[in-house]
């Protein structure tokens, strides 16, 4: 089992272009979730799906949107990145439906929005 | 005021000491996570627990829930422990499927 996979690794975008991070996992979980992580700042939640069909906002979710495409997928779209969104994207997924249960991340992404 | 706040935010030991981090928190919970940050990114869950102690090979992590409190212990800690640790806690009034992280503590284990 691969787990939790994310594309791209990597990122740059210049302000104002749009892009969307893939999530998808193979364990068959309900629920995923979209963090970011900043220098000095704990995880922080975007979005997440408690299950296939639902998506909630989280902490920080301007400037996001996400859609979960069935199960296993679970994707993150920047419409018009700005500086402010450099950050580091986790992407997670637990088993539980509707509760918390123990997190399974991605490697993330490294986004930089210049 | 955080909802979770960790200490100490840096920690430095030598090889074979023993080791605690410790995590308090202001709301009521469901569970608590203990989550481990490795230097180059990837995040692990270590433990999940909503009462009493779990252990796993040199990790053991307690948890007070009269007194809002976790610690996780690392014993005849090695510089492979060097990493973030990460406490998290999550349901009741943390808004449902939600997680509530805390800073991290930054441990290095030096040889």
């Amino acid at each position: 089992n691969a787990g939790v996979t994310q594309t791209p690794k990597f990122q740059v975008l210049k302000t104002g272009q749009s892009m969307t991070l893939q999530c998808a996992q193979d364990m068959n979980h309900n629920s995923m979730y979209w963090y970011r992580q900043d220098p000095g700042m704990g995880l922080r939640l975007i979005y997440y799906s408690a299950s296939e069909g639902t998506t909630d906002k989280g902490e920080v979710p301007n400037g996001y949107n996400v859609s979960r495409l069935n199960k296993r997928e679970f994707s993150l779209r920047l419409e018009s990145a700005a500086p402010s969104q450099t950050s580091v994207y986790f992407c997670a997924s637990s088993e539980l439906r509707g509760a918390v249960g123990e997190q399974y991340f991605g490697p993330g992404t490294r986004l930089t929005v210049t | 005021k955080n909802e979770v706040e960790q200490s100490p935010q840096n920690l430095t030991a030598q090889e074979g000491e023993f080791i605690t981090i410790n995590c308090s928190y202001s709301v009521g919970i469901s569970a608590l996570h203990w989550l481990q940050q490795h230097p180059g990114g990837g995040i692990v869950s270590l433990f999940m627990l909503s009462s009493g102690k779990k252990k796993h090979g040199r990790l053991i992590a307690t948890i007070n829930i009269q007194e809002k409190h976790s610690s996780l212990h690392i014993t005849a800690s090695h510089p492979r422990d060097s990493a973030v640790y990460i406490c998290a806690v999550g349901g009741y009034e943390t808004s449902g499927s939600r997680l509530t992280f805390g800073e991290g503590t930054q441990l290095t284990v030096n040889p």
